[in-house]
């Protein structure tokens, strides 16, 4: 699976817009980009994923590159409870998800 | 959405006992589930894919004697951590994939064990 990269930790003001990158240079063609989240002690929650068209949710919208080589997650409204470590991963039909290091997101008043 | 459960959700054992832990897809039926460790503040290390009716597939570096993984139905799998040492002490999580014609297969996450080994 392709590698990801995410910077190790951003902040983000309450009410505004949380804009989470993530490069992916190598994905391949059939693999997809997905986000999950890890809120402390708690399993990871899915929040979206999408192969080369955007993507939108109740959760959040995902902005994937023409090239495909980057994406972008971004939470519309972010609140406290979206403080949270953000994964990035890149997933081809018959493998495994593998985690990286995230994005430490700290939503702060 | 899909709910996996998780039983227990914190368990706390003697040194050199037996830990037995569950993981349960609620809602739908899955054939590959998956278990993970997370140290504190680490991310999540995948230790072995578990597919109903044959035996596990253990990653590099996990001890398939130690960390023995059950997959006997479609929507339950156990994870047994045998002869538990304080080293074990981590948090157990474990997903099941949905497999979904023309896509990429989800996985679904339960809420994960919290293992104490005193």
């Amino acid at each position: 699976d392709a590698k990801t990269t995410q910077p190790p930790s951003m902040d983000c003001a309450e009410g505004r817009a949380a804009n989470l990158p993530c490069n992916h240079s190598t994905i391949s063609g059939n693999e997809y980009v997905y986000w999950y989240r890890q809120i402390h002690s708690q399993g990871p929650q899915y929040i979206i994923h999408g192969l080369k068209n955007n993507e939108t949710n109740e959760m959040a919208s995902l902005i994937i590159t023409e090239d495909r080589k980057s994406s972008t997650l971004i939470l519309p409204h972010a609140t406290l409870r979206d403080t949270a470590v953000y994964y990035c991963i890149v997933y081809g039909t018959a493998s495994k998800l593998t985690f990286g290091t995230g994005t430490r997101l700290q939503v702060t008043l | 959405g899909a709910v996996v459960s998780q039983h227990p959700s914190r368990v706390i054992c003697k040194s050199g006992t037996s830990v037995k832990i569950e993981c349960r897809s609620l809602d739908f039926q899955a054939t590959t589930m998956f278990w993970y460790r997370q140290f504190p503040k680490k991310s999540l290390m995948l230790m072995a894919t578990s597919n109903e009716g044959s035996k596990a597939t253990y990653e590099q570096g996990v001890e398939k004697d130690k960390f023995l993984i059950n997959h006997a139905s479609l929507t339950l799998s156990t994870l047994t951590v045998t002869s538990a040492h304080p080293e074990d002490s981590s948090f157990y999580i474990c997903s099941a994939r949905i497999v979904t014609s023309g896509r990429a297969n989800e996985q679904f996450f339960g809420p994960g064990t919290r293992l104490t080994v005193l």
